[in-house]
């Protein structure tokens, strides 16, 4: 959603267990979202993505979960893996008149512990 | 792994030196973006464009100015230099119009002295 602030969320999860890293978007009229992973020292990349005319989307061992009616997102990733520390941010097209416009959230740090 | 470069990767420079960052893409994309980031945080979208000739500012005031005049190549330039300027800068790019995911660079990290 709308970044406010500078804290940064922490996930701490224990290697194998499953994570789930939530978002709350700011814009109803968001019609298109993404998960993005970032490690350390690299550009953010794409995971997964969902459309609004959907609640539900799977990956490989990731899933994408939209509920609208309150404007949240969330990544479930099964069986996390040492691989799976990074930083994840959602983020979400706004549709305007002459383009859309992508709102990242603040980003959750996602911490895999042995 | 996306085919977008962005260099230099590291760059420590004097305050007031002018410098320019580089990122090209090879997927043919129109639409390509700066942000800047601090370590970890969230993303701020300071320059996009939709195509050759085109430059737009976003969410966040730069001093820095950026150019589209070829469709693989965005430079962003910063005339002056501060310690003010000194953190991540990100380059991405996407497929224009519709629904699709950016494409990031590897960052160039900048610290201004």
């Amino acid at each position: 959603g709308e970044s406010v602030g500078l804290h940064l969320p922490t996930l701490s999860v224990q290697e194998g267990d499953n994570s789930i890293i939530n978002c709350a978007y700011s814009n109803s009229a968001s019609d298109y979202f993404i998960w993005y992973k970032q490690e350390s020292g690299k550009g953010p990349q794409f995971i997964i993505d969902i459309r609004s005319n959907m609640d539900k989307r799977q990956g490989q061992r990731v899933t994408v979960l939209l509920n609208k009616t309150v404007k949240h997102l969330s990544l479930q990733i099964a069986a996390t893996q040492p691989g799976d520390s990074a930083v994840y941010f959602c983020a979400e097209n706004v549709p305007m008149n002459r383009d859309d416009k992508i709102i990242f959230g603040k980003g959750t740090r996602l911490h895999i512990l042995p | 792994e996306a085919d977008i470069y962005q260099t230099p990767r590291y760059l420590v420079i004097g305050t007031g030196k002018k410098i320019t960052l580089e990122c090209s893409q090879t997927m043919g994309h129109d639409k390509m973006y700066w942000y800047q980031q601090d370590p970890g945080m969230e993303l701020h979208l300071i320059h996009y464009s939709y195509g050759v000739n085109s430059t737009e500012k976003g969410d966040l005031s730069s001093e820095s100015t950026v150019s589209r005049i070829r469709t693989e190549h965005f430079p962003l330039t910063l005339e002056s230099a501060r310690p003010s300027h000194t953190s991540q800068y990100l380059c991405a790019s996407s497929e224009f119009p519709g629904l699709y995911e950016q494409f990031f660079g590897p960052g160039t990290r900048l610290t201004v002295l």
